[in-house]
């Protein structure tokens, strides 16, 4: 089991940016795609980003594409998360979550990190 | 995008009683379908791969089935610390989406 901690956000003005941050001991980071899901306060679970275990492929929510980036360094174990020109519709706890299996892609999400919010408010 | 519809939205039943979640998707995901559990203030915990595959550590009392388009899962014999949410969720295509949940309380 891969433990996941994350970092970051808080408050932020419309408009405004901020970054995630999800971290980990655990070696084989490396290996796994990683994904980002987000819940609005008393609402359901939103899939957002998903980085695969080399950074390579990339890909996002139609409703976070264009301002949302996610990026990894496997050096470190860590996975990050800048959101920009946040809206208040973006307000959610975001979840940082391993691929189901090692080297696969999109396929499912196995350990979570605790969560973060992220409140988008003037 | 594939939709995924889950009902009911909640349901209320009774420790020792047996219920069943229905996930329907909007075209064939073939059996790309994962199912979750969360309780208020922790994230989701992934109970089930790849439509019936139960994760490492999940009681045996759960258990899920389908493909194509239609997928059940069911708790048999209910237990106080089931009393979650439950989320499916499909894998056949990304942007990966989310039924709306099934909220399980306590009748």
């Amino acid at each position: 089991q891969m433990r996941l901690v994350q970092s970051g956000g808080g408050v932020v003005q419309p408009g405004g940016s901020l970054t995630l941050s999800c971290a980990t001991s655990d070696i084989t980071f490396r290996t796994y795609g990683m994904h980002w899901v987000r819940q609005a306060p008393g609402k359901g679970l939103e899939w957002v980003a998903f980085i695969r275990y080399d950074g390579e492929n990339k890909f996002y929510a139609d409703s976070v594409k264009g301002r949302f980036s996610v990026s990894r360094d496997n050096s470190k174990n860590t996975l990050d998360l800048q959101l920009n020109s946040l809206r208040p519709e973006d307000t959610a706890v975001y979840f940082c979550a391993r691929e189901v299996e090692r080297w696969l892609q999109l396929r499912g999400l196995g350990d979570w990190g605790q969560g973060t919010l992220v409140t988008v408010t003037s | 995008d594939i939709q995924v519809t889950q009902s009911p939205s909640s349901l209320s039943a009774s420790v020792g009683d047996s219920v069943t979640i229905t996930c329907r998707a909007s075209q064939s995901i073939s059996r790309y379908l994962n199912w979750y559990q969360q309780k208020p203030g922790i994230a989701p915990k992934l109970l089930i791969y790849a439509a019936s595959s139960l994760q490492s550590g999940v009681p045996p009392r759960f258990s899920a089935s389908g493909s194509g388009t239609e997928f059940t899962l069911t708790i048999s014999s209910l237990q106080p610390e089931d009393f979650a949410t439950y989320y499916c969720q499909q894998s056949s295509s990304a942007p990966l989406t989310f039924g709306g949940g099934t909220k399980v309380e306590i009748k």
